[in-house]
């Protein structure tokens, strides 16, 4: 069953560092999304992305963060430089469909430690 | 801003019992609801999806209701089993294409 990949599985930064997450979208979706989940808090929307731009995003993806789709099948997220309060699961996801009620496709999350 | 709220952080049940997670939103009014599963150190998963219009949505052991007038949805599990124990999200979409969690109740299921 085809699903969705996220590398690295952990990855651990100094603060002011620039990170890079990276994804691969299940091959013949058309939405894709990062969500980040602090440790015991809510899954948080960061931003969406249709068409090689940005679709919506959240007020905490701020100029900190970009994404980028840099070939057919990755999806990336990069934090240009990262703060203590950065430390948080991230996931993405992807979706077949073009209706914001099409089931999202989670990855297994990178988990991001900021020292 | 919308709302979404689990009003229970965790839940225990004994194996075989119906398992009833509750979902309460305030200051909108969402077309449908979603609920995922969440394991530990995981992402989630979608169950199901009821719109609106529906009053109640089955998949095998799961059913989901939605009341708009309450502004409430139930999740149940029936004849639970510890392979159920997990932490199940309700989840709202606000007319954007981004997806508003809640925080998830903790359902532990005991053999």
């Amino acid at each position: 069953e085809p699903e969705v990949t996220q590398t690295p599985s952990h990855q651990v930064t100094q603060m002011g560092q620039e990170v890079i997450l990276r994804c691969v979208p299940i091959s013949n979706h058309l939405y894709f999304y990062w969500y980040r989940q602090i440790l015991g808090q809510k899954v948080e929307f960061l931003v969406s992305f249709y068409n090689n731009e940005i679709s919506e995003k959240s007020e905490i993806f701020d100029d900190q963060f970009s994404v980028e789709r840099p070939d057919g099948s990755n999806f990336t997220l990069k934090i240009r430089s990262t703060k203590l309060e950065d430390s948080a699961m991230y996931f993405c996801a992807s979706t077949e469909g073009t209706y914001s009620y099409n089931e999202q496709f989670f990855g297994p999350g990178t988990r991001l430690t900021v020292l | 801003s919308q709302k979404i709220e689990q009003n229970s952080e965790a839940l225990n049940i004994q194996e075989g019992k119906t398992a009833t997670l509750t979902c309460n939103y305030t200051n909108y009014s969402p077309a449908y609801l979603q609920w995922y599963r969440q394991d530990p150190g995981r992402g989630p998963v979608f169950l199901l999806l009821i719109r609106e219009n529906e009053k109640e949505k089955r998949k095998e052991r799961l059913k989901v209701t939605f009341d708009t007038t309450l502004k409430q949805s139930l999740f149940h599990i029936t004849a639970s089993q510890p392979a159920d124990s997990a932490t199940y999200l309700c989840v709202m979409d606000t007319g954007r294409r981004a997806l508003t969690f809640g925080s998830g109740t903790r359902l532990q299921v005991q053999p």
